[in-house]
């Protein structure tokens, strides 16, 4: 089946440990993205990357890294600077960073830092 | 704040009732998405108008897009309890080509 996975659902973390979410797709998408959604909230966005090798800054990124080494793989990783890191965080891709693509969503993974 | 902006924050029908939601943003745009939120999951994309289109359907979903008013609505007639989530506009504005803009939704229930 083809799709986007995100890895764990959920994820518990201690302060002041950085932590690695999975993004993972078979699309063969060139774009993917990471946002972060609070209670009640929208999605803001943390990172995207047009291509591999390249990604650029959302209007969050301050305390969070990616990398984009594969077009399948966009790993998160949520570092000790993100003052505020629990959230339910989602990836997605979609076919192009173009304006008229729709983006697949994976499932989520929900982070909680004590 | 959010390019775009959703209203109501919350609504509440009875089954087989419509349900109209509104979306409002500040700049101009290449095109403008609703997406579909179920609670704890991923969205799922609805419907994509492009700021050329005034109308378009799928199904029970009707959007229109008024660009002079820089909103836009999302109707869902003859709701069904399956039908409750949360719902998303997203725009893409022209000078951020790519990078979608996500407003706080409505959350929609659908009372059987």
């Amino acid at each position: 089946d083809g799709g986007i996975t995100q890895s764990p659902k959920y994820l518990f973390r201690k302060e002041g440990q950085n932590v690695t979410l999975s993004c993972e797709q078979n699309l063969n998408h060139d774009a993917m993205y990471w946002y972060r959604q609070d209670p009640g909230q929208g999605l803001r966005l943390i990172y995207y990357s047009q291509i591999v090798n390249d990604f650029q800054k959302g209007d969050i990124a301050e305390g969070y890294s990616v990398s984009r080494e594969k077009k399948e793989s966009f790993p998160l990783t949520v570092t000790s600077a993100q003052k505020n890191p629990t959230a339910f965080y989602l990836c997605a891709s979609s076919i192009s960073a173009g304006v008229f693509y729709e983006q697949y969503f994976g499932p989520g993974t929900r982070l909680t830092v004590t | 704040s959010q390019q775009g902006e959703e209203d109501p924050q919350a609504l509440s029908i009875q089954e087989g009732e419509n349900a109209t939601m509104n979306c409002s943003y500040k700049t101009s745009i290449n095109n403008l998405q609703w997406y579909r939120q179920n609670s704890g999951r991923g969205l799922v994309h609805l419907i994509l108008i492009r700021s050329n289109e005034r109308e378009k359907h799928s199904g029970r979903l009707r959007v229109t897009l008024d660009t002079s008013k820089k909103s836009s609505s999302l109707l869902i007639t003859a709701s069904r309890a399956a039908d409750t989530a949360s719902y998303f506009c997203a725009t893409d504005a022209r000078t951020n080509a790519g990078k979608s803009t996500f407003g706080d939704g409505t959350t929609l229930t659908v009372k059987p």
